[in-house]
C-alpha cells in the first residue's frame, strides 16, 4: 500500500491532454515539494518535474506538474504514442522522514 | 557527467544477506547524498534509504530498519547497500539514485542519475 495515491491507469487518443493525479496528506504533498518520474519498463526512473512544476532541461513542455493542499497532478498535453509508459509521484514525508511514493499509473496511448 | 554503475544480478536464498554495490564517477563523491530504492516485479518505487558519503551516516526507511546497512568506500567512489534476513518480498530490482543536488535539505532535492538497476532474487 502506497503512501501517495495514483490512479492505476490513465489513457487518451493521440494529441489529446490528459492529467494524473496524486493524493497525499499535510505531512508529505501538504507540506513538501512533489516530484514526477518516468519510468519505461526496464529502465530507471527519471524525473519529470521537480519542485511541483518545474521542468528539468531536455523535458518537454508538454509536462506540467500543479499542487494544491495535499494533491498534486501532472498534466501531458498533446499526448505522442512514446508517452505510453509509467508514472509516479514522489514527497518527502516530514512524519516518516523518508521519501514516499505514489503507487504508478501506466498511461495508454489509445 | 555523474554515472552510477551497479553490480550485476543476485540469486539468494532466504534467510541469506545481499550486498549490491554502486560505483560512482564524473563528480565529487563526498558532496552529495546517495539513495536506494527498489522496485518489486510489477510493483511501484519503494525508498530504502540514504546515506551521506562525507561522513558514512545513514537514515533507513523504517520498515527495513534493522535489516538494511549502507556504507561506502571513498577511496573507490563507491556506495554499497547490504540486506539482510532475506525473503521472497525482497525479489527485486535495486537502484542507487545519487541526490541531484548538493543541499542536505532532502525535501528540495530528487534523485538524478540513476543506476542501472541490480536485479536480486529471493528463492530457495
Amino acid at each position: 500500500q502506497s503512501v501517495l495515491t495514483q490512479p492505476p491507469s490513465a489513457s487518451g487518443t493521440p494529441g489529446q491532454r490528459v492529467t494524473i493525479s496524486c493524493s497525499g496528506s499535510s505531512s508529505n504533498i501538504g507540506s513538501n515539494y512533489v516530484l514526477w518520474y518516468q519510468q519505461v519498463p526496464e529502465t530507471a526512473p527519471k524525473v519529470l518535474i521537480y519542485r511541483n512544476n518545474q521542468r528539468p532541461s531536455g523535458v518537454p513542455d508538454r509536462f506540467s506538474g500543479s499542487k494544491s493542499g495535499t494533491s498534486a497532478s501532472l498534466a501531458i498535453s498533446g499526448l505522442r504514442s512514446e508517452d505510453e509508459t509509467d508514472y509516479y509521484c514522489a514527497a518527502w514525508d516530514d512524519s516518516l522522514s523518508g521519501w514516499v511514493f505514489g503507487g504508478g499509473t501506466k498511461l495508454t496511448v489509445l | 557527467q555523474a554515472q552510477l554503475v551497479q553490480s550485476g544480478a543476485e540469486v539468494k536464498k532466504p534467510g541469506a544477506s545481499v550486498k549490491v554495490s554502486c560505483k560512482t564517477s564524473g563528480y565529487t563523491f563526498i558532496r552529495y547524498y546517495m539513495h536506494w530504492v527498489r522496485q518489486a516485479p510489477g510493483q511501484g518505487l519503494e525508498w530504502m534509504g540514504t546515506m551521506n558519503p562525507s561522513g558514512g551516516g545513514a537514515t533507513y526507511a523504517q520498515r527495513l530498519q534493522g535489516r538494511v546497512t549502507m556504507t561506502r568506500d571513498t577511496s573507490t567512489s563507491t556506495v554499497y547497500m547490504e540486506l539482510s534476513s532475506l525473503r521472497s518480498e525482497d525479489t527485486a530490482v535495486y537502484y542507487c539514485a545519487r541526490a541531484y543536488s548538493a543541499t542536505t535539505i532532502p525535501s528540495e532535492n530528487w534523485f538524478d542519475p540513476w543506476g542501472q538497476g541490480t536485479l536480486v532474487t529471493v528463492s530457495s
